[in-house]
């Protein structure tokens, strides 16, 4: 099976623009997690979809969005860009009926830098 | 609420030498632990989780219910374990998400 897929793979974008990053999950899993990854911060999660639905959301403003597609794929958004939103994000798909239970497999990630 | 501890940002050993990173959590009711490692220029793979109870590459970690820990354990280490590990959290609800430590980088010394 392929592996979970992230595109871009980088991405430079300057203060008060938009970012749009995509995740493919691995076939027939149907939950899609995706977390913020900082030196100072360590993995923090962003949210959570399932079935097209937003499952679980972390403690992020509201500039952090996301939605999933019937393919499961997805794709997240942040808007107005901050200096400190300079991160690795990461994309995690799973079988997951329940939430957090399952073994989450990783993607490559999206390195974003905001100038 | 949920959380998870992991005192040491970094830990150094000898090869050879017996490894244990820790990790404490903070749950009221019947966690499900995890740990995480993430190899230089690799993607983040799960090493493993208490419910299967296996070994991989030589590690083990028992969940101690009574001292809130899931510590990693590995009777001896060897130079290809240098990474960075995390400690992962969920909870028993449908709806619990899973929580990450801040993880401990391990480096193997010759």
């Amino acid at each position: 099976k392929a592996g979970v897929t992230q595109t871009p793979r980088y991405l430079i974008k300057t203060r008060g623009q938009q970012v749009t990053l995509s995740c493919s999950p691995i076939s027939g899993h149907r939950s899609v997690s995706w977390y913020q990854q900082t030196p100072g911060q360590g993995l923090q999660f962003l949210f959570e979809y399932f079935s097209e639905t937003q499952r679980n959301k972390g403690n992020f403003p509201g500039r952090f969005s996301g939605r999933q597609f019937s393919n499961s794929r997805s794709e997240m958004n942040v808007s107005t860009l901050e200096l400190g939103d300079s991160a690795l994000y990461l994309c995690a798909s799973s079988l997951a009926v329940t939430s957090g239970q399952e073994t989450q497999y990783f993607g490559p990630g999206t390195r974003l830098l905001v100038l | 609420a949920q959380r998870v501890t992991q005192p040491e940002k970094l830990l150094s050993v000898f090869k050879g030498a017996p490894v244990e990173l820790k990790c404490n959590y903070s749950y009221s009711g019947s966690p499900e632990l995890f740990w995480y490692v993430q190899y230089s220029r690799q993607r983040l793979q799960l090493l493993l989780r208490h419910i299967s109870r296996e070994s991989i590459k030589g590690f083990t970690a028992d969940l101690n219910k009574g001292e809130t820990s899931f510590h990693l354990k590995k009777p001896f280490a060897q130079e290809e374990d240098s990474a960075m590990y995390y400690c992962a959290l969920s909870g028993e609800h449908r709806d619990d998400k899973i929580i990450f430590g801040k993880g401990t980088r391990l480096h193997i010394l010759p």
